[in-house]
């Protein structure tokens, strides 16, 4: 049962254009969600995160956004810039639990 | 600056074999992490550990162990690497900053198993 999904294996953006990355989750326990980058040859990096209080979380050109009632989380990038091109990995943190589930990952292409 | 280290970038090993993978943080971080990646399936929690000599099965233990005698050093061990434990092998280590946990990874090591 796969608590984390992505569906979008891929995602393609011309440069200076929105890229939007989708994630949904099953477990209503999960309280923190994250995104982490990961571009190839290296280990994936924390991007942004936000609470289960919040429905809103920004960091310069990253968003993250989340629908608790739709158990829905989406990442915003604007404006997109080739150096963006990476794997995006969707992870949700139960505090109790001490761990992080991650989603399958989307890979995001920024054309120049 | 956050460092964690995994000992090998890549490894190639036969059916059969012991192997094992190390992997040390520099952060004193309490708790680390073993996943794996593998295309389509994501990241997979094998083990982790909140502290020294203590450990907790994640999603997929099966075929592995692992070893903390120290607060820096977390090793996966293959007890009898087979083919299907070919994949990439990301250690982590974590901290909890205004309430949330955020894992630092190392670079990760491709293991091949023929």
């Amino acid at each position: 049962d796969q608590q984390v999904k992505q569906n979008s294996p891929s995602l393609s953006v011309q440069e200076g254009r929105i890229s939007i990355l989708n994630c949904d989750y099953t477990n209503s326990m999960f309280d923190y969600f994250l995104w982490y980058k990961k571009y190839p040859a290296e280990g994936p990096t924390f991007l942004i995160s936000i609470s289960s209080i919040k429905d809103k979380n920004e960091d310069g050109r990253f968003t993250v956004f989340l629908n608790k009632s739709a158990k829905h989380l989406s990442l915003h990038i604007v404006p997109s810039q080739p150096g963006d091109s990476a794997v995006y990995f969707c992870a949700a943190s139960d505090t109790n639990a001490g761990k992080s589930t991650f989603g399958d990952g989307t890979t995001l292409t920024v054309k120049p | 600056d956050v460092k964690v280290t995994q000992s090998s970038r890549y490894l190639v090993k036969r059916t059969g074999e012991k192997v094992f993978l190390e992997c040390v943080q520099d952060m004193d971080h309490e708790n680390m992490f073993w996943y794996r990646q593998d295309p389509g399936l994501g990241l997979r929690l094998i083990y982790f550990s909140y502290d020294v000599k203590m450990k907790e099965k994640g999603d997929i233990p099966e075929g592995y162990s692992v070893s903390r005698e120290k607060k820096e050093r977390f090793s996966l061990i293959l007890e009898s690497a087979s083919t299907n434990q070919t994949s990439m092998y990301l250690c982590a280590s974590s901290i909890r900053q205004a309430g949330v946990e955020k894992l630092f990874f190392g670079s990760g090591t491709q293991l091949s198993v023929l």
